[in-house]
């Protein structure tokens, strides 16, 4: 039972580049979302989505896209890296009930130089 | 909006004695409330919620939490730390925005002395 799947777990960037994060759950779920998390700051909320074909902003959109395809994938694109996004990236899942827990992947820690 | 305080980023504790981790939460609405625990290089797990069936709530680990609607908040604790309960936690709120995103507090780093 894989959970959650993130790829890559470490990525340097130079600023202006571009990437994607993959995301991948097997769990069925409908909610899927992209948090970046900073010392001392908890987790900021990217994007979500709330099934295929939607997608809404969260806290910390700017310099951020995503996409979702499929149930199962929830890519989140960074389309010219700053330093300032220099973090490490989590995706979540979780089920549609209001109580239901987020599952996280295992989180990408990205530096951008 | 919703939001969570996390009271104090480091708590520091002797190993065998207490633990108290302070959430305080802030919702227009009924919230649900987790803790999750994050160990180094790892992402985060559900420790427990509430979901409003019981206002005393056990989870994994020896850890429970209890939710109190007139202070809102929301605390950790542990009778006995052991050295593996070392890691950050997190409080988390849903309930009060679009899509019930959670929304988390802004971690509180366990440290426990032999």
């Amino acid at each position: 039972n894989a959970g959650v799947t993130q790829t890559p777990k470490f990525q340097v960037l130079k600023t202006g580049q571009s990437m994607t994060l993959q995301c991948a759950q097997d769990m069925n779920h409908e909610y899927m979302s992209w948090y970046r998390q900073d010392p001392g700051m908890g987790l900021r909320l990217i994007h979500y989505s709330v099934g295929a074909g939607i997608t809404d902003q969260g806290e910390v959109p700017n310099g951020y896209n995503v996409s979702r395809s499929t149930t199962e994938d929830f890519p989140l694109r960074l389309l010219s890296a700053a330093p300032s996004q220099t973090s490490v990236y989590f995706c979540a899942s979780r089920g549609t009930a209001n109580n239901s827990p987020l599952h996280f992947g295992n989180g990408t820690r990205l530096t951008v130089t | 909006a919703q939001s969570v305080t996390q009271l104090g980023s480091h708590v520091s504790v002797s190993e065998g004695a207490l633990v108290l981790l302070r959430c305080n939460y802030s919702s227009s609405v009924p919230p649900y409330l987790f803790w999750y625990v994050q160990y180094p290089n790892q992402g985060l797990q559900l420790l427990l919620k509430y979901t409003s069936a019981a206002t005393l709530v056990k989870g994994i680990n020896g850890f429970e939490a209890e939710f109190k609607k007139s202070e809102t908040s929301f605390h950790l604790t542990k009778p006995s730390a052991h050295m593996r309960d070392a890691a950050e936690y997190f409080c988390a709120v849903s309930g009060d925005n679009a899509g019930n995103m959670l929304t988390f507090g802004g971690g509180t780093r366990l440290m426990v002395k032999p």
